[in-house]
């Protein structure tokens, strides 16, 4: 049972350049979200994914573009990296529902924009 | 827009010593408060929850206050041991289980 992973744990990308963050969980999770992590701000959510099918933005989604592959996998596409996008990036899942529940956070990946 | 305001930013005590972080939500409708510790270069994992309907709760050490009149939430860490340290978050979560509000975080150091 690895719970969630998420590759790849560092990347970097020169300006302009595009990449997809890739999240996986074994935990058969309704809900799954990404979220980016930058110094002094702690955790701020770009999309979630309530259930199989369906996906919101969160706080912070201008830049990025998600899509929830199948009930497992969830990934994070960044079209035109920004060095603003520079931040560690977090995926979670969880129970979902309507009564909330914790979330279980993979390892990150650290992304540097030039 | 929502937001989780969390004090203090730095924490420093000695071990042993009490450790007290507050936290001040805004979303009155929110119901469901998670604390989560990161310890350096790793994920954050949950330490303790709090559901709207309870006003205390604790788990050995650590304990957890909620005043949903003042929409205030804290957590109390006592006897507290150098692997204590690390960053902090609350948060704060509405019905519906899914819009993840998080404060800014506390860094912790205690000093053996």
């Amino acid at each position: 049972n690895a719970g969630v992973t998420q590759t790849p744990k560092f990347q970097v990308l020169k300006t302009g350049q595009s990449m997809t963050l890739q999240c996986a969980q074994d935990m058969n999770h309704n809900s799954m979200y990404w979220y980016r992590q930058d110094p002094g701000m702690g955790l701020r959510l770009i999309y979630y994914s309530a259930s199989e099918g369906t996906t919101d933005k969160g706080e912070v989604p201008n830049g990025y573009n998600v899509s929830r592959l199948n009930k497992r996998e969830f990934s994070l596409r960044l079209e035109s990296a920004a060095p603003s996008q520079t931040s560690v990036y977090f995926c979670a899942s969880g129970v979902g529902g309507s009564i909330p529940y914790e979330q279980y956070f993979g390892p990150g990946t650290r992304l540097t924009v030039t | 827009g929502e937001n989780v305001e969390q004090h203090p930013s730095t924490l420093s005590v000695q071990e042993g010593d009490s450790a007290v972080i507050k936290c001040t939500y805004s979303d009155s409708a929110s119901n469901y408060f998670p604390w989560y510790k990161q310890e350096l270069g790793k994920r954050p994992q949950l330490i303790i929850d709090i559901r709207s309907n309870v006003g205390e709760k604790k788990d050995q050490r650590i304990a957890v206050t909620l005043n949903k009149t003042a929409k205030h939430f804290s957590l109390h860490i006592t006897e507290t041991q150098p692997e204590d340290s690390a960053v902090y978050f609350c948060a704060a979560i509405n019905p519906g289980g899914f819009k993840t509000i998080f404060g800014a975080g506390t860094r912790l150091f205690v000093k053996a």
